[in-house]
């Protein structure tokens, strides 16, 4: 299985929204709603942000939103903030019953 | 509160067989629905995904590891164990273990830095 495909980096400034797509195939992103999204700053562990495509774990701000479209994940953070610079990864269920990540995506506020 | 540790050498030789420990608290691994997965970073890189096993002792592991993967619990011990044979400093990585429910991997242990070096 080949790992989904996210853009390398993106960048916004406070204040401002950014979205970062992940895109995968039929057989995992566009085939199931278990699409998740993790946050990891630098040196820790990374950090449920989006499950089910577009859920929220509690205590996760509402400013954190995931969607889908096909076989296109995005994951939009509006009203950006300079604790949300980090690295982002996606994750899908397949139809091979396995789990794969994206490659990740380093946001960068400006 | 959930939570998960692992453990493990921090270096192995190349050819060796790597065993990883994750010991976790808050969640039982006999309870419907619940797993204990193992994802890997390598040093700037990005997040892989190892293998799983749930609650039933159903088990799944990345296609291109299979071979040289095997996964097993201890649920009297709240206890999940990886063992990666003939590791090559490829493998080089920050090993997590993280509880899977309901789709979703949360939450994740500080995760273990292994080297692979002679």
């Amino acid at each position: 299985q080949s790992a989904l495909t996210q853009p390398a980096s993106v960048s916004g400034s406070p204040g401002q929204s950014i979205t970062i797509s992940c895109t995968g195939t039929s057989s995992d992103v566009g085939g199931y709603n278990y699409v998740s999204w993790y946050q990891q700053h630098p040196g820790k562990a990374p950090k449920l942000m989006i499950y089910d495509v577009s859920k929220r774990p509690s205590g996760v701000s509402n400013r954190f939103s995931g969607s889908k479209s096909g076989n296109t994940a995005s994951l939009t953070i509006s009203g950006l903030q300079a604790e949300d610079e980090a690295d982002y990864y996606c994750s899908s269920y397949t139809s091979s019953s396995t789990w794969v990540f994206g490659g990740g995506t380093k946001l960068t506020v400006l | 509160q959930i939570t998960l540790k692992e453990s493990g050498p921090t270096l192995v030789k190349p050819t060796q067989t790597l065993t990883l420990t994750c010991t976790f608290s808050g969640f039982s691994l006999s309870t419907s629905g619940v797993g204990v997965g193992w994802i890997r970073q390598p040093p700037g890189k990005a997040l892989e995904w190892l293998a799983l096993i749930y609650w039933n002792d159903d088990k799944r592991y990345s296609p291109s590891l299979k071979s040289r993967l095997t996964i097993t619990k201890d649920t009297s011990k709240n206890q999940v164990v990886l063992t990666m044979t003939n590791m090559d400093p490829v493998d080089t990585a920050t090993y997590y273990c993280a509880r899977q429910h309901r789709g979703l991997f949360d939450p994740w242990g500080q995760g273990t830095l292994v080297t692979v070096s002679s």
